[in-house]
Parts: structure tokens; C-alpha cells; sequence
């Protein structure tokens, strides 16, 4: 069984100021994981994501995330947030047997305060 | 033109009703889902298929039921719809070619079952 953890459904930060999300996964087999933005009223985009090539992954917007495999953990960073990225963020994990079915976490809320 | 693209986008039935969500994609991916959204519940899923003769159950399917009717197209029913259906509905597709491939997103259906 695979699962991902999302600490904390809100996050406030200043524009300009540094973006950190967490995600904490749990995969029995090595995992493939994603982070992925939703937009009020759109669907779900992809950001980046992570399968076991180069552990700090760089995505879209200025976003990185950093597979740590002794913390279990994917987190999302960006050096200075930009008004625009106030979103939804998922965390999402697969395994790496190509089953792909893909499991979400609950998702946090990002505001930027101007 | 959308890849995905989700019909009705709003609707408001009710309790009881047969009401089905319609999920069309020129991606020409083989996989399709259908995830239901709900505040601080994330994205969960409630069917999936990898083929046209290929369809499963995801974490919620009970009162729900699915068609694929073509590579291109996947349907969502409610059967009787019930008040706690109400929710964010997303159709997304993936390409079982691809390791890990994305998902991508259709616009969402907001559902209201009175």
C-alpha cells in the first residue's frame, strides 16, 4: 500500500518569501512522486515529479523538490513566492511496478499575503 | 481546444436522480480516471480504466458505475444521486507507454445533490 502525507492544510507566506510544503510518502516498493497545482476553478497541473533519476527534481514557476529516501520525504521549495502562486498543492505518489495508479495526499492551501 | 474535457460543468439535481458526467479526451491516451474532490479530503478515486475492456474499482466506488465507450470517452453515473455525493468531480487520463507518465486534467464538474 502507498500513502502520502501533507502536514499542515494551510500555509501563509509573505510575497517574496521562501515556499516550503511538506509531503511525507509511504510506498512498499521504491515510489515515483509528484507535486501537482490547482488553480481556483481549474484542474490539477503537473509541477514536477520525482522517478529515481536525479534526487532534487526542478520544476515549473521557479519550484524543486528533494527526494530523501532516509526521511521518506518529497518536499516542495521555492526561494520567493510570487503572488501567483497562491494554489492548492498535491502530493502524489505511484509505485514503480508500472501500475500507476496514483494515490493523492489532502492537499495544502497556499496564500500569499502582499 | 482542451485535451480533456468534462460535460456538464455545474449541476444541481436531486436527491434520488440519475444523473451521469461525461469525460472526453484527444490525447490518445489509453488510461482514464474519475476522482472525486472534497474539502480536506483531497482527490480520491472512485474508477479507473487502462483499456476500453479493462475497468476497476478505485477507493469509493459504491453508487457509482462507469462506462468506457471508446478509447476517448469515459462516463461517470450516480445512480440515485444522495446528498453526499456532492463534491468536485475530475475525469484525468495517462499514457501507459510512459513510466510514471502524468495525469491530466479535465476542468472538474461541481456536482450539488439536494
Amino acid at each position: 500500500a502507498q500513502s502520502v502525507t501533507q502536514l499542515g492544510s494551510h500555509v501563509s507566506v509573505s510575497e517574496g518569501a521562501l515556499v516550503l510544503l511538506r509531503c511525507n510518502y509511504s510506498s512498499s516498493v521504491p515510489p515515483y512522486l509528484f507535486w501537482y497545482v490547482q488553480y481556483p476553478n481549474q484542474g490539477l497541473q503537473l509541477l514536477l515529479k520525482y522517478t529515481s533519476a536525479a534526487t532534487l527534481v526542478k520544476g515549473i514557476n521557479g519550484f524543486e523538490a528533494e527526494f530523501k529516501k532516509s526521511e521518506t520525504s518529497f518536499h516542495l521549495t521555492k526561494p520567493s513566492a510570487h503572488m501567483s502562486d497562491a494554489a492548492e498543492y498535491f502530493c502524489a505518489v505511484t509505485d514503480s511496478g508500472g501500475y500507476q495508479k496514483v494515490t493523492f495526499g489532502t492537499g495544502t492551501k497556499l496564500q500569499v499575503i502582499p | 481546444d482542451a485535451d480533456v474535457t468534462q460535460t456538464p460543468r455545474n449541476r444541481i439535481t436531486k436527491t434520488g436522480k440519475r444523473i451521469m458526467l461525461e469525460c472526453s479526451q484527444t490525447k490518445g491516451h489509453d488510461r482514464m480516471y474519475w476522482y472525486r474532490q472534497d474539502p480536506g479530503l483531497g482527490l480520491r478515486l472512485i474508477y479507473y480504466s487502462f483499456d476500453v475492456k479493462d475497468i476497476n474499482k478505485g477507493e469509493i466506488s459504491d453508487g457509482y458505475s462507469v462506462s468506457r465507450q471508446a478509447q476517448a470517452k469515459f462516463s461517470l453515473s450516480l445512480e440515485s444521486a444522495i446528498p453526499n455525493q456532492t463534491a468536485l468531480y475530475f475525469c484525468a487520463t495517462s499514457d501507459s507507454v510512459k513510466v510514471a507518465d502524468t495525469q491530466y486534467f479535465g476542468p472538474g464538474t461541481r456536482l450539488t445533490v439536494l
